[in-house]
């Protein structure tokens, strides 16, 4: 039902490769999210996108670069992963409204483990 | 206090039970509050939105009380399929979702 996607559903990959997470909505929304889930914890905000610019940047390690191609795409690229970096990888997305707050429609993720 | 903050349970009840939760929330100025449930290893998903005092939805009710911060979520005739676990999400000052560490529920035959 979602209308957020995200590939790949699964990823393993090792501490020298390089891989991207990509994202797309097709709702329109202007504003994008990243974020990072370990087991049992709510989901950490990595990066913010607004009208397709970085607006929030949480203190990512630059290991995580993300980009914003256009309104719909979102990318995650990943270089010189840690193992501590396995975790749920989760896009949102939502509307864009002056100051107001609206909220987020997840895609169903990304499971990374670095090994 | 912490921005955002949830009784993390588990909340075990039976079947057609009434259950409620509580989230406590520090940005006095927030507007908009959600409850997302989230199942195991999956995504979380909007169950709802509150924007004034409160809002319904069949068996789900969510109450505001701007004046003490807090946010309850009562869920009316509980069914098995409600088992999940349940983040209270509130904006901070910067306009940024901050989510609670979630309440943990089991609806059990």
């Amino acid at each position: 039902d979602t209308e957020v996607t995200q590939t790949p559903k699964h990823l393993v990959m090792g501490m020298t490769n390089k891989k991207s997470l990509k994202c797309e909505q097709h709702m329109g929304h202007r504003a994008m999210y990243w974020y990072k889930q370990k087991a049992k914890k709510p989901p950490e905000l990595m990066f913010v996108y607004s009208y397709e610019k970085l607006s929030i940047n949480e203190s990512v390690p630059s290991r995580f670069s993300p980009e914003c191609p256009n309104s719909s795409l979102l990318n995650l690229h990943l270089h010189a992963l840690q193992p501590e970096d396995s975790a749920l990888y989760l896009c949102a997305s939502s509307q864009l409204d002056g100051g107001e707050t609206y909220e987020q429609y997840f895609g169903p993720g990304t499971r990374l483990t670095v090994t | 206090r912490k921005e955002v903050e949830q009784d993390p349970g588990p909340f075990n009840v039976p079947e057609g039970a009434t259950v409620a939760f509580n989230c406590t929330y520090s940005n006095s100025a927030s507007q908009s509050f959600f409850w997302y449930r989230q199942d195991c290893r999956k995504e979380p998903k909007l169950l709802m939105s509150v924007y004034s005092s409160g809002n319904e939805d069949g068996r789900f009710t969510a109450q505001l009380n701007r004046a003490s911060q807090y946010i309850s979520l009562l869920i009316r005739d509980s069914k098995l399929s409600d088992s999940a676990t349940y983040l209270c999400v509130v904006p901070n000052q910067g306009g940024k979702l901050i989510f609670g560490q979630g309440t943990e529920l089991s609806v059990k035959p």
